[in-house]
């Protein structure tokens, strides 16, 4: 069981937006701003698309975006894309103990 | 640019202890602006957050797996290390390593930020 909550799956058709949602807790997410999102393609290395809640490192698209409500982070792609589908995990810094979570991982489908 | 190489035994036998090194190219492991950590994860399964290392030496942990785990680090190589304890079956994972940013907060000091570049990962295999 992950510390982090995340849909197993979202889907969309191409063009469309769709939100990813990530929940943790008042030790984590809700008090922290250092949310971050990776995109896995299968049998690759995780990519860093969202640091800082909302931050997008250089080269990755603007239809990437991560806000964060309370002890929830989110993360939205627009206009979807065929290249968009893989696997996406949130992470969060956790505290002076516990130090980094992960979520469980959610499955984008592209339609 | 900065890469980095995951090497080590791709099978270890059930109660033994699993050894990786992570090889750091293009860039100086003695950086004060990062942490280097250890992620796994399991055939099918999620990311799971192992440990980080400061260049100093400074480790950090996973709770539920901190009596197994030894993080080190050579910084005349330009190295750090895994060493996992009495593996089992279950310790069969995809082992990442990763450069973890070191966010600084005049008032409250550092945390651990976002793997920002990440090793093409090795595959292990705990079976006897």
């Amino acid at each position: 069981q992950s510390a982090l909550t995340q849909p197993a799956s979202v889907s969309g058709s191409p063009g469309q937006s769709i939100t990813i949602s990530c929940t943790g807790t008042s030790s984590d997410v809700g008090s922290y701003n250092l949310v971050s999102w990776y995109q896995q393609h299968p049998g690759k290395a995780p990519k860093l698309m969202i640091y800082e809640v909302s931050k997008r490192p250089s080269g990755v698209s603007n239809r990437f975006s991560g806000s964060k409500s309370g002890n929830t982070a989110s993360l939205t792609i627009s206009g979807l894309q065929a290249e968009d589908e893989a696997d996406y995990y949130c992470c969060s810094y956790a505290g002076s103990s516990t130090w980094v979570v992960f979520g469980g991982g959610t499955k984008l489908t592209v339609l | 640019q900065l890469q980095l190489q995951e090497s080590g035994p791709g099978l270890v036998k059930p109660s033994e202890t699993l050894s990786l090194t992570c090889t750091v190219s293009g860039g100086s492991i003695s950086s004060s602006s990062y942490y280097w950590g250890w992620i796994r994860q399991p055939p099918g399964k999620g990311l799971e957050w192992i440990g980080s290392i400061y260049y100093s030496g400074s480790t950090y942990y996973n709770p539920s797996l901190k009596s197994r785990v030894t993080i080190s680090v050579d910084t005349s190589k330009n190295q750090f290390s895994l060493k996992l304890s009495s593996v089992t079956a279950a310790d069969t994972a995809v082992y990442y390593c990763a450069r973890q940013g070191r966010y600084y907060d005049i008032l409250t000091g550092y945390y651990k930020n976002a793997f920002d570049i990440w090793g093409q990962g090795t595959m292990v295999t705990v079976s006897s």
